[in-house]
């Protein structure tokens, strides 16, 4: 299983771009890699996936290099309804091994 | 659909008392997955299930059991509670087909503290 090392906390004021970086060294080939955000006392939530390249949706932009050992979240104009705990996770989601790990995340803190 | 559901949302036990955590998905999910959180920590893996009748082991198991009868289904089984076992316990349940391959789709959590 791929571990993944993120920042722990980041914080931003509102109205920039955020980006927040996860390394995944040990990334596997079939390995798919999917960014959660939580709010307190609330599950996480998906905001987006990708394998390769650069992804884009309505809320976030995901940027995978050409080795895929680190992946980078973008959010375009944060604002503070963005504080939340940001998660990256790294797995096999295409087989039947299911075993999918979080990391520790990443608190963003926006500030007004 | 109402998504996964997980009941009961709160629950104070006593040191050695048992209980289940149930959690039910209405969106015919094939994966099945039970995680906790503990106080400002990240979520950690129980147990997880691919399908009717497979589970297996996550990163922290000990004191706990699951059972998957249905595809609906994925119960997490408490015996002998003990006060590390208060945590916020999340179920999730994903799918290998649509354009978000994998998404996990989250219940609303149960919060227990064991006394």
């Amino acid at each position: 299983l791929a571990k993944t090392t993120q920042p722990i906390s980041m914080d931003s004021y509102e109205g920039q771009e955020v980006n927040i970086t996860c390394s995944h060294n040990n990334i596997a080939t079939n390995d798919y890699i999917t960014w959660y955000q939580q709010f307190p006392s609330q599950g996480p939530r998906f905001i987006i996936q990708g394998y390769k390249t650069k992804v884009t949706n309505e809320v976030a932009s995901l940027f995978i290099p050409a080795d895929r050992k680190s992946s980078t979240l973008s959010l375009p104009r944060v604002s503070l309804s963005d504080t939340a705990v940001y998660y990256c996770l790294v797995g096999d989601i295409t087989s039947n091994t299911g075993k999918l790990i979080f990391g520790q995340g990443t608190t963003l803190q926006v500030k007004p | 659909n109402a998504g996964v559901t997980q009941t009961p949302k709160f629950r104070i036990l006593k040191i050695g008392q048992s209980m289940t955590l149930q959690c039910t998905q209405d969106m015919n999910h094939n994966y099945m997955y039970w995680y906790r959180q503990d106080p400002g920590m990240g979520l950690k893996l129980i147990y997880y299930s691919v399908g009717a009748g497979i589970t297996d082991k996550g990163e922290v198991p000990n004191g706990y059991n699951v059972s998957r009868s249905t595809t609906e289904d994925f119960p997490l089984r408490l015996e002998l509670a003990a006060p590390s076992q208060t945590s916020v316990y999340f179920c999730a349940s994903s799918y290998l087909r649509g354009v978000n391959t994998g998404e996990l789709f989250f219940g609303e959590g149960s919060r227990l503290t064991v006394l």
